[in-house]
């Protein structure tokens, strides 16, 4: 099964209006931490927003925020009045584990194109 | 500036020349990682490292070798390139420890073998 699950390969919006980016995870870890990561046209790979497992409360980063849905497993992204320069591919990953396990399992990506 | 430094950015080469990307960090992390991105696969590890002498193999570690004799490098070796090895690299580090602590990449390196 699949451990990061991000549905939409694509998706178009317009200028201004708010995104939201879905992502679904599987895991039998208590403790894991879930992260989104944004790759614009240049390549490189850029850090926006992270939940843990035991947060309360919803994470948010400026206009970045992450539904955190525990008993439904989803950690979806919002985007709140997008911008031309929201576009790009976005990854979600997942961190499980306390300590040692360093490693990131990434979701297939979904290619944001903000219309103006 | 913390960052972590990835070279050549860009390589051509052909199938069974053996070629090395080099991965530096400056932020004294401990720990290290490639990944490789495929169309439709997003990242996969492929080998990782949590310490110096301390190499284990990722999700795809075929073809593919590393090494890490100084901390703050990561080389990943690719012995005898196949076309298959065709792909978008990068490397990874962070400090280790707690799962809130995100991974800094590398600008990646863009790889044909032709």
């Amino acid at each position: 099964a699949q451990k990061i699950t991000q549905t939409q390969p694509g998706m178009f919006v317009q200028e201004k209006e708010a995104v939201t980016l879905d992502c679904t995870y599987d895991t039998s870890d208590p403790s894991y931490g879930l992260f989104w990561y944004k790759q614009p046209s240049s390549g490189e790979m850029i850090f926006l927003i992270y939940q843990g497992s035991y947060d309360q409360q919803n994470a948010t980063e400026g206009r970045y925020s992450l539904n955190f849905q525990k008993a439904r497993k989803s950690a979806n992204l919002v985007i709140s009045a997008s911008q031309l320069g929201d576009s790009a591919m976005y990854f979600c990953a997942m961190r499980e584990g306390d300590f040692g396990n360093e490693k990131l399992t990434f979701g297939t990506g979904t290619r944001l194109t903000i219309i103006p | 500036e913390a960052q972590v430094t990835q070279n050549p950015r860009y390589l051509i080469t052909v199938t069974g020349k053996k070629l090395t990307v080099t991965c530096s960090q400056n932020m004294n992390h401990e720990y290290m990682s490639w990944y490789r991105q495929d169309p439709g696969l997003g990242l996969r590890q492929i080998y990782y490292s949590m310490n110096v002498e301390v190499t284990d193999k990722g999700d795809v570690p075929e073809g593919y070798k590393v090494s890490r004799k100084e901390k703050r490098n990561f080389p990943l070796i690719l012995e005898s390139p196949s076309p298959n090895q065709t792909s978008l690299y990068f490397c990874a580090s962070s400090s280790g420890g707690e799962v809130q602590e995100t991974q800094y990449f590398g600008p990646g390196t863009r790889l044909l073998v032709l």
